[in-house]
This record gives C-alpha cells, sequence and structure tokens, in this order.
C-alpha cells in the first residue's frame, strides 16, 4: 500500500522555535507539496517540489522554507514559529503530469 | 489564473434525499479529482476524471466531468449520515505540476 508519511500528527511548539516538518513518500513521486488548512480558508499552498533540491513557492511561503535532499523526503521549516502558524499541514505527492495527489495525515500544529 | 469554484460550500440535508455538489473551474482542463476530507482527518482520493464525459460512482456518489462546461458534479444519491464530510474538487493544469483546489463543501447529513 502505498504512503505518505508525515512523522508528527500532533505538535506543540513555542513561539520563536524552530520547527521541522517531516513527509515521506515510498512512491517514487517526483512532485511533493506543502499545503495548510484553515477553517474557511482551504487548502493553501506554501511550497511544492517537483525533484530532488528543486522548490517552488506556492501562495504563502513567508515564515516558512523546505529541504528536499532526497526524492522521498520533503521537509517543510518553520524559521521562528509564531502563532498565526498554528494550522492544519497537510503533505501531499503525485507522479509527474498524472494522477492526482496522495495525502499523508496531517500534523495539526499548535504555536503557544 | 485558473479559478475553481464549489457550491454549495455548505449543505445540509436529510437521510434519503439526493443532492449535488458542483465545481465549476475557468480554464480548459481535462482532468479532476475529487477528494473527501472527514472532520481533523486528511484527504481521500474518491474520483479521478480524465476526459470528458467521465463518469465514476462509487455507492451513493457518482462523478461527472464535461470539460467543454467546464463542469464537474457530484451526486449524492439517497444520503446516509456515513457521507457526512467536505468534498474536495481539484483541477489539473496540463502543464503544472500542482492541482488547483476548490474551497470544499462541507455536507452534513442529518438522520
Amino acid at each position: 500500500d502505498v504512503k505518505v508519511t508525515q512523522s508528527s500528527r500532533y505538535l506543540v511548539k513555542r513561539t520563536g522555535e524552530k520547527v521541522f516538518l517531516e513527509c515521506v513518500q515510498d512512491m517514487d513521486h517526483e512532485n511533493m507539496f506543502w499545503y495548510r488548512q484553515d477553517p474557511g480558508l482551504g487548502l493553501r499552498l506554501i511550497y511544492f517540489s517537483y525533484d530532488v533540491k528543486m522548490k517552488e513557492k506556492g501562495d504563502i511561503p513567508e515564515g516558512y522554507s523546505v529541504s528536499r535532499e532526497k526524492k522521498e523526503r520533503f521537509s517543510l521549516i518553520l524559521e521562528s514559529a509564531s502563532t498565526n502558524q498554528t494550522s492544519m499541514y497537510l503533505c501531499a505527492s503525485r507522479v509527474s503530469g498524472f494522477g492526482g495527489y496522495t495525502f499523508g495525515s496531517g500534523t495539526r500544529l499548535t504555536v503557544v | 489564473e485558473l479559478k475553481v469554484e464549489q457550491n454549495p460550500l455548505f449543505l445540509s440535508m436529510q437521510e434519503g434525499k439526493n443532492y449535488t455538489i458542483y465545481c465549476n473551474y475557468s480554464t480548459t482542463s481535462d482532468r479532476l479529482y475529487w477528494y473527501r476530507q472527514d472532520p481533523g482527518k486528511s484527504l481521500e482520493s474518491l474520483f479521478v476524471l480524465l476526459s470528458n464525459g467521465a463518469v465514476k460512482q462509487e455507492g451513493r456518489l457518482m462523478a461527472s466531468l464535461d470539460t467543454k462546461a467546464r463542469l464537474s458534479t457530484l451526486h449524492i444519491t439517497a444520503a446516509v449520515h456515513d457521507l457526512s464530510a467536505t468534498y474536495f474538487c481539484a483541477v489539473d493544469l496540463n502543464s503544472n505540476y500542482q492541482l488547483i483546489w476548490g474551497a470544499g463543501t462541507k455536507l452534513i447529513i442529518k438522520p
């Protein structure tokens, strides 16, 4: 069964901390994505990557960075967490050109 | 800029009724996806529609795609409480990596 695995389901971090959210897929997909989801705002794309070491900004990249050193792993980094980054974070992957996304189970991050 | 609009955004209905969720998009595409999200959970794939006139059905849900009208529908037949969820459509731009998402339709089915 193909999978996208996010390392944590729930995280609580303090304001100003550097936060790493990890995502690993076992499907050999080229493309990986990070979204955040907030009530009433739908899915908003933070960053995506179409290849190892390649990244593109999405709609709301401010305050975030990403890393993709290996094809199967895409990390989201909150450089200095703030309370307005409290959200559900969803990682997804897809094969190039065709097919929908496969989502991870999500990480609910609370910044206090 | 591609826009994807779902309506309604919220729907409360009684068990046993039929209803349709609409997904309109603003530019040419022949690939559209439907997802389901339960409260507090991630998104799961429901249907993949890859050509004009495509129709897919699973249980009480049926999805269709009209690429000329730039419209997809998700039809619910004889709704049951277990179908309560938020439903998203997403459109594939043919020359892009990412899907463009609708805002989601929150469906509540009352016993």
